[in-house]
């Protein structure tokens, strides 16, 4: 009963490289999320996906770009990172009653730009 | 656009004491949900409690409960008899159209 995973849980960057954080669920949600989470500032949502295949902007989308080619994953990708995005990144999952049960989430990869 | 605030940044009480978090939030939406999550030192995020927009009756879940008032737009978590473990950053959220939207956190310390 993994839930949500994320790798990886710890990574340092320089500014300009390219990186992708994975995220799989094992419970057969529809809808999945990216959020960063920056201290003062609670959780933004960066990208979202509503099935396989799909996928929208949250709040805080520049930067960051996503794929869901497959329904247990969501994948999110730094193309040319910046010290900005020193962050600590969530993925989360849920089914259509997430009104019920919240998210089930990722235990977070801290990334940090230098 | 849902908004979230979180006035108290950090908090602190004794163990056992009762304590009061204050979440308040501004939406148009008739249909909504609202919690609050617990985040330790681990870092991971945790369901404390939910309520729906629609009930009036606040919600309880064994030490914690929610004072929930629709037209003031005010949400708070109070936590009884507070124990060690309760320690942590504590997140209001907002929920319409299956997206959370977050306020800012509070760090709750229980002090022995």
């Amino acid at each position: 009963n993994a839930g949500v995973t994320q790798t990886p849980k710890f990574r340092v960057l320089k500014t300009g490289q390219s990186m992708t954080l994975l995220c799989a669920q094992d419970m057969n949600h529809e809808y999945m999320y990216w959020y960063r989470q920056d201290p003062g500032m609670g959780l933004r949502l960066i990208h979202y996906s509503v099935g396989e295949g799909t996928t929208a902007k949250g709040e805080v989308p520049d930067g960051y770009n996503v794929s869901r080619l497959k329904k247990q994953n969501f994948l999110l990708g730094l193309e040319s990172a910046a010290p900005s995005q020193t962050s600590v990144y969530f993925c989360a999952s849920s089914n259509s009653r997430a009104s019920n049960y919240g998210y089930t989430f990722g235990s977070g990869t801290r990334l940090t730009v230098v | 656009a849902q908004t979230v605030t979180q006035s108290q940044p950090e908090m602190s009480v004794q163990e056992a004491e009762t304590v009061t978090l204050s979440c308040t939030y501004d939406t148009s939406e008739n249909n909504y949900y609202l919690f609050w999550y617990k985040q330790p030192p681990s870092r991971q995020m945790i369901l404390v409690i939910r309520q729906e927009a629609y009930k009036q009756q606040n919600a309880t879940e064994n030490r914690f409960s929610v004072n929930f008032q629709k037209a003031a737009k005010s949400f708070s978590l109070k936590i009884s008899d507070s124990q060690l473990g309760d320690t942590a950053m504590y997140f209001c959220a907002f929920m319409a159209a299956q997206k959370l939207v977050f306020g800012q956190g509070t760090r709750l310390t229980i002090n022995p």
